[in-house]
């Protein structure tokens, strides 16, 4: 249980086109989703937190007019990043809360998004 | 300021033997929690080990364990008997206070792990 995909798992586009990327809960419903943006041999950085009927929270330094976040049912969030430039070329991933019952493991990652911006 | 601290960037370890991996964080929260997750160069990230602030018993996960020591803000990751599968990154992250569904988890930088046969 508690799977999360992501589409497309890799995309290449030309310097100024925009990409969406869709993260969905497979098998759970999902109130909030977090993306993060990943460099090569960094760790995660949260972008936003993405609440299921409302306005994404955006952290410190993200631009929310480029990188707009929709969160329309409780299984389906979209990143899209628009007007792509190179510097956007990342490994983008989400992940959604469930209850933690007992584990403690409260997010379940999608597999990723390795965006290519030529 | 930065939460959480992995203070080796890298490791090298030969198979079968243990490996310890450092990781200290920052918090003023009575209640919080930490993980470690492992991503292998396929990207995914893949949940280990999980231990809350109140929980008294070191969690362990088959070969597995976290040397949790609250009092020095610690959460190392312990692996037994390493196998070359182990080869991956590492990371330590919290969770600042009660859980609620829109818990942030804040990662740690990583230790990239590599297991020599």
């Amino acid at each position: 249980g508690a799977v999360v995909s992501q589409h497309p798992s890799w995309v290449i586009c030309k310097s100024g086109t925009s990409v969406k990327i869709e993260c969905r809960s497979l098998d759970f419903q999902a109130t909030t989703m977090f993306w993060y943006r990943q460099f090569p041999k960094q760790s995660l950085m949260l972008m936003a937190t993405s609440n299921e009927g409302s306005k994404a929270t955006y952290e410190q330094g993200v631009e929310k007019d480029k990188f707009l976040i929709n969160h329309a049912s409780l299984t389906l969030s979209t990143l899209t990043v628009t007007s792509a430039h190179p510097e956007d070329s990342s490994f983008y991933i989400c992940s959604a809360t469930v209850n933690p019952g007992t584990s403690g493991n409260e997010q379940f990652f999608g597999p990723g998004t390795r965006l290519t911006v030529l | 300021a930065q939460k959480i601290t992995q203070t080796q960037p890298g490791m090298f370890v030969q198979e079968k033997e243990a490996v310890t991996l450092d990781c200290t964080y920052d918090t003023s929260d009575q209640s919080y929690g930490l993980f470690w997750y492992k991503q292998p160069s396929s990207g995914e990230m893949i949940f280990l080990i999980y231990q809350g602030s109140y929980d008294e018993q070191n969690a362990t996960e088959g070969r597995y364990s976290l040397n949790f020591q609250k009092a020095r803000k610690s959460a190392n990751l312990v692996i037994s008997a390493s196998q070359l599968g182990d080869s991956a990154m590492y990371f330590c992250a919290m969770r600042e206070g009660r859980y609620s569904s829109a818990s942030k988890i804040i990662f740690g930088s990583g230790t990239r792990l590599s297991i020599r046969p």
